[in-house]
């Protein structure tokens, strides 16, 4: 069974940083696809970034409102993906949700998300 | 810069046919994938590559395709079926959600 587990969410200070980790299994994570994707309160789905598999290098990409701000990265030998978050403010305030995709497949799987509240 | 637009909210009756659509340019080229989102839980996949269906997903769910607009139809919509859904596109580095549509079933 496929689970994705996040953690290291909680309250920050506007200006602050903080480090999301999800931890993985069930599935082969090297040759999946690993996305961060938030949710603002009583808000929609915004992608955040992603980290691409071994296959493709490890390429990332960002969303221009988190660019230059937030990293993800991965460690597949403990099947985690990261999201470190510099210079948070209050708009970066949401349920974080890691994602798991495989390029031509149909699989996209989502964990249960970690709250992060950036607030003074 | 993308962007995928979607009705805020859509109603139906049990029994009848619900259709969400969603529209932009990038659709005309890249697929779509539809997500949905009961309150309090993570999102679900309904549809990929714009009508494929992946196992586990009940038939009266179904997509298409025409154009830039692709339409999330769910054939004979249930109770349970009131949800957020969300269409969503992945193009080169960049990767986008619709705005989300409400269904309201009753």
């Amino acid at each position: 069974e496929v689970q994705l587990v996040e953690s290291g969410g909680g309250l920050v200070q506007p200006g602050g940083s903080l480090k999301l980790s999800c931890a993985a299994s069930g599935f082969t994570f090297s040759d999946s696809a690993m996305h961060w994707v938030r949710q603002a309160p009583g808000r929609g789905l915004e992608w955040v970034s992603r980290i691409t598999a071994k296959a493709d290098n490890y390429a990332t990409s960002y969303s221009a409102s988190v660019k230059g701000r937030f990293v993800i990265s991965r460690d597949d030998s403990k099947t985690t993906v990261y999201l470190q978050m510099h210079s948070l403010n209050v708009e970066d305030t949401a349920v974080y949700y890691c994602r798991r995709t495989v390029s031509d497949y149909p699989f996209d799987h989502w964990g249960q998300g970690t709250l992060v509240t950036v607030s003074s | 810069s993308y962007e995928l637009t979607q009705p805020s909210s859509v109603s139906v009756s049990p029994g009848q046919t619900a259709r969400i659509t969603c529209s932009g340019h990038v659709l005309a080229k890249k697929y779509a994938r539809w997500f949905q989102q009961r309150p309090g839980q993570a999102p679900v996949m309904l549809i990929y590559k714009d009508s494929e269906g992946p196992s586990g997903i009940p038939a009266r769910f179904s997509g298409s395709s025409s154009g830039t607009t692709v339409t999330l139809t769910i054939s004979g919509a249930q109770v349970e079926d009131e949800a957020d859904y969300y269409c969503y596109c992945a193009a080169d580095k960049n990767h986008f959600f619709g705005g989300g549509t409400r269904l309201t079933v009753l």
